[in-house]
């Protein structure tokens, strides 16, 4: 099976612009959640997706966004871009039901924000 | 607070050597998720544990995780420069879908 793919995989956007990122999830996995990774916070949840449906979202502000398709693809959007937003952008699927937390990484995106 | 503290926060071991992380919640653990990344890329998963006691082993990785579910320990034996990167543990604390993680811990395995 293939695995979770990211794209881009690397953007550089400057302050104030949003940006739009992909996640193709393992065939068959229903669940999304999306990630920021930084040097100074760690690995930080931002959200989980359930067939289409959010089910939680981490201590983020609005600016931060997200939504997931039929097929199961989701998608997080970050608009108002702020230096602080550069970071590591993760997203992982999983079955989701008992084995929900069994989640499978993609290789991430890299944001950038000058 | 850090819900998961993880500790040391680096290691450089010569090849060959055995090495432990640890892993420690201030909340009871329903599992305990242990990945692998290499620097700049996704998260490798390792191994899941949800019992209290319950230890696992892949190759020479053994974890294991308390009779209280609040700690657990990544144990690597004879270590290889395969092993270099950056171990996370990701806990289920009940808080609803979102896997908590500690900050890692960083591995240089030298010749």
């Amino acid at each position: 099976k293939a695995g979770v793919t990211q794209t881009p995989r690397y953007l550089i956007k400057t302050r104030g612009q949003q940006v739009t990122l992909s996640c193709s999830p393992i065939s068959g996995h229903r669940s999304v959640s999306w990630y920021q990774q930084t040097p100074g916070q760690g690995l930080q949840f931002l959200f989980e997706y359930f067939s289409e449906t959010q089910r939680n979202k981490g201590n983020f502000p609005g600016r931060f966004s997200g939504r997931q398709f039929s097929n199961s693809r989701s998608e997080m959007n970050v608009s108002t871009l702020e230096l602080g937003d550069s970071a590591l952008y993760l997203c992982a699927s999983s079955l989701g039901g008992t084995r929900h937390y069994e989640q499978y990484f993609g290789p991430g995106t890299r944001l950038t924000v000058t | 607070s850090q819900e998961l503290e993880q500790s040391p926060q680096s290691l450089i071991v010569q090849e060959g050597k055995n090495l432990t992380i640890n892993c420690t919640s201030s909340k009871t653990l329903y599992g305990l998720y242990w990945y692998k990344q290499k620097y700049g890329e996704g998260l490798i998963f390792l191994m899941m544990l949800q019992k209290g006691g319950e230890e696992k082993s892949h190759e020479k990785i053994t974890a294991k995780l308390d009779e209280k579910k609040q700690q657990s320990s990544l144990h690597i034996t004879a270590s290889q420069p395969s092993h270099a990167g950056i171990y996370l543990c990701g806990a289920d604390t009940g808080s609803g879908y979102a896997l908590n993680f500690g900050k890692g811990t960083s591995l240089l395995v030298t010749p």
